[in-house]
């Protein structure tokens, strides 16, 4: 079980828009900043946000991130067939000293 | 545009160690402010993190893995190495280099290290 928790799935309409939550703690989301990876099943994570809110040169602006608290949300609008893929949450725990992961997110677009 | 290359063995035997190499083309492993990051995910499961390597040759690592693993850095061949001793089946992943900072933003493709005798 991953200290960064998020939903196992899912699922939207293309065009629609998706949330996907992760969850942590004091140590690491409240702390850190955090990033997003979406993997393409067969391929290898690409980095979408970081800093919690920026975007790589590249990423469309239908992907954008935020933090509240202890949680953060990656947020993707205009949903195409394509953003189908697993998205995984990233940040730092400063009490472990470690690279953490949330378990992923399995986007479905219907 | 900097790329990662993962090689190595595609298999490793029980209680043997695992060696990988990651391969920086188009930039400088020793350039800018960068972590050089291994991560791994076995089928169908999630990322973990194993640990990184900072240009200034200081290392990071997962505890849960701390005891087996050691990160290296060639600046001449312009690479950076894992070794992961005492390997067991759990250790069955695909294996991946990343540079880090300030997010893993840059991954090689990967390479499958099954762990079997």
């Amino acid at each position: 079980q991953s200290v960064l928790t998020q939903p196992p799935s899912v699922s939207a309409a293309p065009g629609q828009k998706v949330t996907i939550s992760c969850s942590g703690s004091s140590s690491n989301i409240g702390k850190n900043y955090v990033s997003w990876y979406q993997q393409i099943p067969g391929t290898a994570p690409k980095f979408l946000i970081y800093e919690n809110n920026k975007r790589p040169s590249g990423i469309p602006d239908r992907f954008s991130g935020s933090k509240s608290g202890t949680s953060a949300t990656l947020g993707i609008t205009g949903l195409q067939t394509g953003d189908e893929a697993d998205y995984y949450c990233g940040t730092w725990d400063s009490s472990l000293s470690v690279l953490l992961f949330g378990g992923g997110t399995k986007l479905t677009v219907l | 545009q900097v790329q990662l290359q993962e090689s190595g063995p595609g298999l490793v035997k029980p209680s043997q160690t695992l060696s990988l190499t990651c391969t920086v083309s188009g930039g400088s492993i020793t350039s800018g402010n960068y972590y050089w990051s291994w991560i791994r995910q076995p089928a169908g499961k999630g990322l973990e993190w194993i640990g990184r390597i900072h240009t200034s040759g200081r290392t990071s690592y997962n505890s849960s893995l701390k005891s087996r693993v050691t990160i290296s850095v060639d600046t001449s061949k312009n690479q950076f190495s894992l070794k992961l001793i005492s390997v067991t089946a759990a250790d069955t992943a695909m294996y991946y280099c990343a540079r880090d900072h300030p997010a893993l933003e840059c991954w090689g493709q990967g390479t499958l290290v099954t762990v079997s005798s």
